[in-house]
C-alpha cells in the first residue's frame, strides 16, 4: 500500500525552539492530518486540512497542505516540554475512499 | 463524553496461541476501526466497520485475524494462532460517519500484545 515519507525520524531541541517536520508520498491525497501521540495512549488529532493550499493553526501549531497536494507539513513554535511525544502525519489517499495511511513518526524530545 | 474503551491493556501470549481484544466505541459513532502499530511505526488498518457490516478489511491477515461487531456497537478483535510478527499496539478508533470526507476518528488506549 501506499506509504507516507515523514521526516525527521527524531529531533532532540531546547525549550523555546521552533520545530518543523514535513510528509510526502508519491500519489495524490485529498486530506492531510497530524497527530500526537504519548505513551500508552492512541494517536490524538491536533490539525486536520482538506484542501490543497491550507494553511491552517491551532495554537503553536501550524499546518499547511501542499499544493501539489502530495505534501504537508506541520511547525510548531516556541516549544515546551509537554510538546513531547510521536508526531504523524496521516491523510486519505484520493483512491483508496476513507482509509487513512499513516507516516512513520516524528520523536519529539524538548530538553528544558 | 466517555473516549473509546479497550480490553485488556496489557496482553502477554506465546505463538500459536490464540488472543481477543475488546473495544466499546464512543456512543453514537457508526464506524469503528481496527489499527496495528507496529513499535517505531504508524497506526495499519486492518479493518473498517460501518454499523455492523464491513467496508474495508483489505490490510486483515484473513488466515489468522478475525474481526466481528455483531450489534454494531461493541467489536472484538481475534487472533488465532499468534505469531511473533504480531507483537504490537492494538488500536481501536471510532467516528460519527465515513465517507469520503474525512470524519474524525477518536483512538482509545490501545491494547500492548507480546507474542513469546
Amino acid at each position: 500500500g501506499q506509504q507516507l515519507n515523514q521526516s525527521p525520524q527524531s529531533m532532540f531541541i531546547q525549550e523555546g525552539e521552533d520545530v518543523s517536520m514535513n510528509c510526502t508520498s508519491s500519489s495524490i491525497f485529498n486530506t492531510w492530518l497530524w497527530y500526537k501521540q504519548d505513551p500508552g495512549e492512541g494517536p490524538v488529532l491536533l490539525i486536520a486540512l482538506y484542501k490543497a493550499g491550507e494553511l491552517t493553526s491551532n495554537g503553536r501549531l501550524t499546518a499547511q497542505f501542499g499544493i501539489t497536494r502530495k505534501d504537508s507539513f506541520l511547525n510548531i513554535s516556541a516549544s515546551i516540554p509537554s510538546d513531547v511525544g510521536i508526531y504523524f502525519c496521516a491523510g486519505q489517499e484520493e483512491t483508496s475512499g476513507s482509509r487513512l495511511t499513516f507516516g512513520e513518526g516524528t520523536q519529539l524530545t524538548v530538553n528544558p | 463524553e466517555a473516549g473509546v474503551a479497550q480490553s485488556p491493556r496489557y496482553k502477554i501470549i506465546e505463538k500459536r496461541q490464540s488472543v481477543a481484544f475488546w473495544c466499546n466505541p464512543i456512543s453514537g459513532h457508526a464506524t469503528l476501526y481496527w489499527y496495528q502499530q507496529i513499535l517505531g511505526q504508524g497506526p495499519k488498518l486492518l479493518i473498517q466497520f460501518q454499523n455492523n457490516g464491513v467496508v474495508d478489511d483489505s490490510q486483515l491477515p484473513k488466515d489468522r485475524f478475525s474481526a466481528e461487531r455483531l450489534k454494531g456497537v461493541d467489536s472484538t478483535l481475534k487472533i488465532q494462532p499468534a505469531k511473533l510478527e504480531d507483537s504490537a499496539v492494538y488500536l481501536c478508533a471510532s467516528s460519527f460517519i465515513s465517507g469520503v470526507y474525512y470524519n474524525e476518528q477518536f483512538f482509545g488506549p490501545g491494547t500492548r500484545l507480546t507474542v513469546l
